[in-house]
């Protein structure tokens, strides 16, 4: 089955640790998102990538990190530089205009 | 002011009624509206989707978008419990990047 993959469901951060959620999908899309979804606030696009080896900064990169060195895989870090990462992470991919699917989700709490 | 106005909600309304969700938009450069469905701590999934103005009609769904208002609409007809979700409204230019409204969250009370 064709989709995209987000793991861990459950992830618990502590203080000062950066932490790694993995996005990986089999779509052969060749772009692929991260937003952070938080009550009352919608989707808010972190970062993107068009192309591998390429992204771009969201409307709020600040605090997180990306790398896009295969075309399936666009992992996400959040550093220690995040004051407030408690939220929902969703990745995304699209391709050539096509409809954007959505991962099932990463739930990140900060202990 | 956001490029995407939504109601948050929450609405409640009995089941077999009627459903309307809205959203309005300030950049008249949007051409592709869609409507997202999303279960609690599930993955957004694509129910509709709208190239321009006019209707389009799923099953017990129908998009409306008029661009002219800048206004957008999903409506639900004989509603189910099963349709309780959030449900987020999308736009884009073209350029794969989307704008999404807050989302609605709506509940089918049986």
């Amino acid at each position: 089955d064709g989709g995209i993959t987000q793991s861990p469901k459950y992830l618990f951060r502590k203080e000062g640790q950066n932490v790694t959620l993995s996005c990986e999908q089999n779509l052969n899309h060749d772009a692929m998102y991260w937003y952070r979804q938080d009550p009352g606030q919608g989707l808010r696009l972190i970062y993107y990538s068009q192309i591998v080896n390429d992204f771009q900064k969201g409307d709020i990169a600040e605090g997180y990190s990306v790398s896009r060195e295969k075309k399936e895989s666009f992992p996400l870090t959040v550093t220690s530089a995040q004051k407030n990462p408690t939220a929902f992470y969703l990745c995304a991919s699209t391709s050539n205009r096509e409809f954007m699917f959505f991962g099932p989700g990463t739930r990140l709490t900060v202990l | 002011q956001k490029e995407v106005e939504q109601d948050p909600g929450p609405l409640s309304v009995p089941e077999g009624a009627i459903v309307s969700l809205n959203c309005t938009y300030s950049n008249s450069a949007f051409q592709y509206f869609m409507w997202y469905r999303q279960y609690s701590r599930k993955g957004p999934e694509l129910l509709m989707y709208t190239y321009s103005s006019g209707n389009k009609e799923d099953g017990r769904f129908t998009a409306q978008v008029d661009k002219s208002s800048k206004y957008i609409s999903l409506f639900i007809r004989d509603s189910q419990p099963s349709d309780s979700a959030t449900y987020l409204c999308a736009m884009s230019r073209g350029n794969e990047k989307l704008t999404f409204g807050t989302g609605t969250r709506l509940t089918i009370i049986p």
